[in-house]
Protein backbone atom coordinates (compact mmCIF):
# COMPACT_ATOMS: atom_id res chain seq x y z
CA UNK A 1 0.00 0.00 0.00
CA UNK A 2 0.82 3.58 0.02
CA UNK A 3 2.35 5.41 3.23
CA UNK A 4 5.00 7.87 3.12
CA UNK A 5 5.93 9.26 6.66
CA UNK A 6 7.90 12.15 7.96
CA UNK A 7 9.40 13.29 11.19
CA UNK A 8 6.94 16.19 12.67
CA UNK A 9 9.82 18.81 14.02
CA UNK A 10 13.31 19.55 12.89
CA UNK A 11 14.89 23.27 14.45
CA UNK A 12 18.01 24.03 13.47
CA UNK A 13 20.09 27.24 13.63
CA UNK A 14 20.68 29.30 10.74
CA UNK A 15 23.24 28.66 9.20
CA UNK A 16 23.44 24.71 9.72
CA UNK A 17 22.88 22.09 7.74
CA UNK A 18 19.10 20.61 7.86
CA UNK A 19 18.19 16.80 6.82
CA UNK A 20 14.99 16.40 6.57
CA UNK A 21 13.90 12.70 6.29
CA UNK A 22 11.18 10.46 4.50
CA UNK A 23 10.35 7.01 4.72
CA UNK A 24 7.97 4.99 1.63
CA UNK A 25 6.64 1.72 1.69
CA UNK A 26 5.89 1.22 -2.43
CA UNK A 27 8.43 -0.21 -4.03
CA UNK A 28 6.47 0.53 -7.33
CA UNK A 29 7.38 4.50 -7.03
CA UNK A 30 8.83 6.09 -9.75
CA UNK A 31 9.35 9.47 -8.46
CA UNK A 32 10.00 11.34 -5.42
CA UNK A 33 9.08 15.03 -4.35
CA UNK A 34 9.68 17.48 -2.10
CA UNK A 35 7.36 20.56 -1.70
CA UNK A 36 7.76 23.56 0.33
CA UNK A 37 4.69 25.21 2.34
CA UNK A 38 5.21 28.35 4.09
CA UNK A 39 2.37 29.68 6.46
CA UNK A 40 -0.87 30.46 4.73
CA UNK A 41 0.03 29.41 1.03
CA UNK A 42 0.08 26.89 -1.25
CA UNK A 43 2.58 23.75 -1.88
CA UNK A 44 5.96 24.76 -4.03
CA UNK A 45 7.74 22.08 -5.54
CA UNK A 46 11.08 22.78 -4.66
CA UNK A 47 13.11 19.26 -6.50
CA UNK A 48 12.22 15.45 -7.27
CA UNK A 49 14.24 12.72 -8.19
CA UNK A 50 13.56 10.22 -10.24
CA UNK A 51 13.55 6.45 -8.58
CA UNK A 52 16.84 5.25 -10.72
CA UNK A 53 18.98 7.98 -9.34
CA UNK A 54 20.28 8.50 -5.98
CA UNK A 55 21.75 11.60 -5.59
CA UNK A 56 20.54 14.67 -6.92
CA UNK A 57 21.75 18.40 -6.10
CA UNK A 58 20.15 21.82 -6.58
CA UNK A 59 22.06 25.00 -5.21
CA UNK A 60 21.56 24.61 -1.80
CA UNK A 61 19.16 21.67 -2.23
CA UNK A 62 20.82 17.99 -1.82
CA UNK A 63 18.05 14.92 -2.15
CA UNK A 64 19.86 11.56 -1.47
CA UNK A 65 17.20 8.37 -2.19
CA UNK A 66 18.13 4.55 -0.87
CA UNK A 67 15.88 2.47 -2.76
CA UNK A 68 16.62 -0.50 -0.96
CA UNK A 69 15.52 0.80 2.49
CA UNK A 70 13.24 3.39 1.03
CA UNK A 71 14.36 6.24 2.63
CA UNK A 72 14.93 9.52 1.03
CA UNK A 73 16.21 12.66 2.40
CA UNK A 74 16.54 16.60 1.92
CA UNK A 75 19.48 18.47 2.82
CA UNK A 76 19.57 21.95 3.12
CA UNK A 77 22.76 23.70 3.31
CA UNK A 78 23.63 27.12 4.83
CA UNK A 79 19.67 26.92 6.34
CA UNK A 80 18.46 30.32 6.33
CA UNK A 81 15.18 31.87 8.39
CA UNK A 82 13.20 32.03 4.96
CA UNK A 83 13.91 28.14 4.84
CA UNK A 84 11.66 28.14 7.80
CA UNK A 85 8.58 26.32 6.43
CA UNK A 86 6.50 22.77 6.51
CA UNK A 87 8.16 20.51 3.81
CA UNK A 88 6.47 17.24 2.63
CA UNK A 89 7.83 14.24 0.70
CA UNK A 90 5.56 12.66 -1.97
CA UNK A 91 5.76 9.54 -3.93
CA UNK A 92 3.94 8.33 -7.66
CA UNK A 93 3.76 5.27 -8.26
CA UNK A 94 4.14 3.01 -11.58
CA UNK A 95 0.54 1.85 -11.06
CA UNK A 96 -1.31 4.30 -13.73
CA UNK A 97 -2.34 6.27 -10.78
CA UNK A 98 -1.40 9.46 -11.79
CA UNK A 99 -2.13 11.39 -8.10
CA UNK A 100 0.54 12.00 -5.84
CA UNK A 101 0.88 10.46 -2.32
CA UNK A 102 1.93 12.95 0.81
CA UNK A 103 4.05 12.42 3.84
CA UNK A 104 2.24 14.70 6.76
CA UNK A 105 5.05 17.39 6.85
CA UNK A 106 8.00 18.32 8.23
CA UNK A 107 7.97 21.66 10.02
CA UNK A 108 11.58 23.27 9.76
CA UNK A 109 12.65 26.11 12.50
CA UNK A 110 15.28 28.32 11.76
CA UNK A 111 16.22 29.97 14.82
CA UNK A 112 18.53 33.05 14.53
CA UNK B 1 1.12 32.20 -16.63
CA UNK B 2 -0.62 33.59 -13.17
CA UNK B 3 -0.44 30.05 -12.04
CA UNK B 4 -3.15 27.81 -10.17
CA UNK B 5 -5.83 30.37 -9.31
CA UNK B 6 -8.36 29.59 -6.80
CA UNK B 7 -11.19 31.36 -4.74
CA UNK B 8 -12.19 32.47 -2.92
CA UNK B 9 -9.49 32.57 -0.65
CA UNK B 10 -11.34 32.23 2.57
CA UNK B 11 -15.42 31.21 3.17
CA UNK B 12 -17.33 31.36 6.48
CA UNK B 13 -20.60 29.76 6.08
CA UNK B 14 -23.12 27.87 8.30
CA UNK B 15 -23.49 24.52 8.57
CA UNK B 16 -26.19 23.31 5.65
CA UNK B 17 -25.16 25.53 3.30
CA UNK B 18 -24.06 25.12 -0.47
CA UNK B 19 -20.11 25.80 -0.78
CA UNK B 20 -18.59 26.65 -4.17
CA UNK B 21 -14.80 26.35 -4.35
CA UNK B 22 -13.30 27.43 -8.10
CA UNK B 23 -10.13 26.16 -9.52
CA UNK B 24 -8.61 27.78 -12.74
CA UNK B 25 -5.45 25.64 -13.83
CA UNK B 26 -2.41 26.54 -15.72
CA UNK B 27 -3.29 26.70 -19.56
CA UNK B 28 -1.99 23.55 -20.95
CA UNK B 29 -1.99 21.21 -17.88
CA UNK B 30 -4.02 18.41 -18.31
CA UNK B 31 -4.16 16.93 -14.86
CA UNK B 32 -6.11 18.97 -11.91
CA UNK B 33 -6.40 17.69 -8.60
CA UNK B 34 -8.30 18.57 -5.51
CA UNK B 35 -6.86 17.91 -2.05
CA UNK B 36 -7.81 18.78 1.54
CA UNK B 37 -5.44 19.77 4.01
CA UNK B 38 -6.00 19.54 8.00
CA UNK B 39 -4.25 19.57 11.00
CA UNK B 40 -5.19 15.65 12.06
CA UNK B 41 -5.52 14.36 8.51
CA UNK B 42 -2.97 16.02 6.63
CA UNK B 43 -3.47 16.08 2.74
CA UNK B 44 -6.41 14.16 1.69
CA UNK B 45 -6.44 13.65 -2.57
CA UNK B 46 -10.53 14.15 -2.75
CA UNK B 47 -10.61 13.77 -6.87
CA UNK B 48 -8.65 13.99 -9.95
CA UNK B 49 -9.09 14.99 -13.65
CA UNK B 50 -7.72 13.86 -16.84
CA UNK B 51 -8.28 15.69 -20.06
CA UNK B 52 -11.29 17.18 -18.27
CA UNK B 53 -12.72 13.90 -17.05
CA UNK B 54 -12.95 12.47 -13.62
CA UNK B 55 -10.22 9.26 -13.17
CA UNK B 56 -10.35 8.54 -9.55
CA UNK B 57 -12.69 10.20 -6.69
CA UNK B 58 -12.61 7.49 -4.45
CA UNK B 59 -11.15 10.11 -1.62
CA UNK B 60 -14.18 12.56 -2.11
CA UNK B 61 -15.68 11.83 1.61
CA UNK B 62 -19.32 11.08 0.84
CA UNK B 63 -22.07 12.84 -1.77
CA UNK B 64 -22.47 15.99 0.33
CA UNK B 65 -19.21 16.38 -2.09
CA UNK B 66 -19.30 17.18 -5.51
CA UNK B 67 -16.82 18.18 -8.27
CA UNK B 68 -17.02 19.11 -12.57
CA UNK B 69 -14.39 20.04 -14.71
CA UNK B 70 -16.70 21.23 -17.62
CA UNK B 71 -13.65 22.60 -19.39
CA UNK B 72 -10.15 22.88 -19.44
CA UNK B 73 -9.71 26.25 -17.55
CA UNK B 74 -12.24 25.69 -14.97
CA UNK B 75 -13.20 23.43 -12.15
CA UNK B 76 -15.43 23.43 -8.99
CA UNK B 77 -15.75 21.64 -5.64
CA UNK B 78 -19.48 22.06 -4.32
CA UNK B 79 -20.01 20.58 -0.95
CA UNK B 80 -23.83 20.92 -0.21
CA UNK B 81 -25.20 20.52 2.83
CA UNK B 82 -21.41 21.78 4.78
CA UNK B 83 -20.96 20.20 7.95
CA UNK B 84 -18.21 21.89 10.39
CA UNK B 85 -16.31 18.59 10.05
CA UNK B 86 -15.42 20.23 6.43
CA UNK B 87 -13.33 22.98 8.13
CA UNK B 88 -10.60 22.62 6.07
CA UNK B 89 -7.82 24.17 3.43
CA UNK B 90 -8.87 23.38 -0.28
CA UNK B 91 -5.96 23.06 -2.63
CA UNK B 92 -6.07 23.22 -6.00
CA UNK B 93 -3.33 21.78 -8.09
CA UNK B 94 -2.68 21.06 -11.94
CA UNK B 95 0.28 19.66 -13.94
CA UNK B 96 1.34 18.58 -17.21
CA UNK B 97 2.00 15.23 -18.64
CA UNK B 98 3.84 12.57 -15.73
CA UNK B 99 6.38 12.80 -13.31
CA UNK B 100 7.25 16.63 -13.31
CA UNK B 101 5.54 17.11 -10.13
CA UNK B 102 2.05 19.99 -9.37
CA UNK B 103 1.02 23.40 -9.32
CA UNK B 104 -0.59 24.38 -6.33
CA UNK B 105 -3.07 27.33 -6.09
CA UNK B 106 -2.69 28.73 -2.93
CA UNK B 107 -5.88 27.43 -1.18
CA UNK B 108 -9.30 28.00 -0.12
CA UNK B 109 -9.47 28.10 3.74
CA UNK B 110 -13.06 26.94 4.55
CA UNK B 111 -14.66 27.70 8.04
CA UNK B 112 -18.33 26.02 8.83
CA UNK B 113 -20.09 27.17 12.34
Amino acid sequence: GEDVEQSLFLSVREGDSSVINCTYTDSSSTYLYWYKQEPGAGLQLLTYIFSNMDMKQDQRLTVLLNKKDKHLSLRIADTQTGDSAIYFCAESLDTGRRALTFGSGTRLQVQP
Amino acid sequence: DAGVIQSPRHEVTEMGQEVTLRCKPISGHDYLFWYRQTMMRGLELLIYFNNNVPIDDSGMPEDRFSAKMPNASFSTLKIQPSEPRDSAVYFCASSQGQNYGYTFGSGTRLTVV
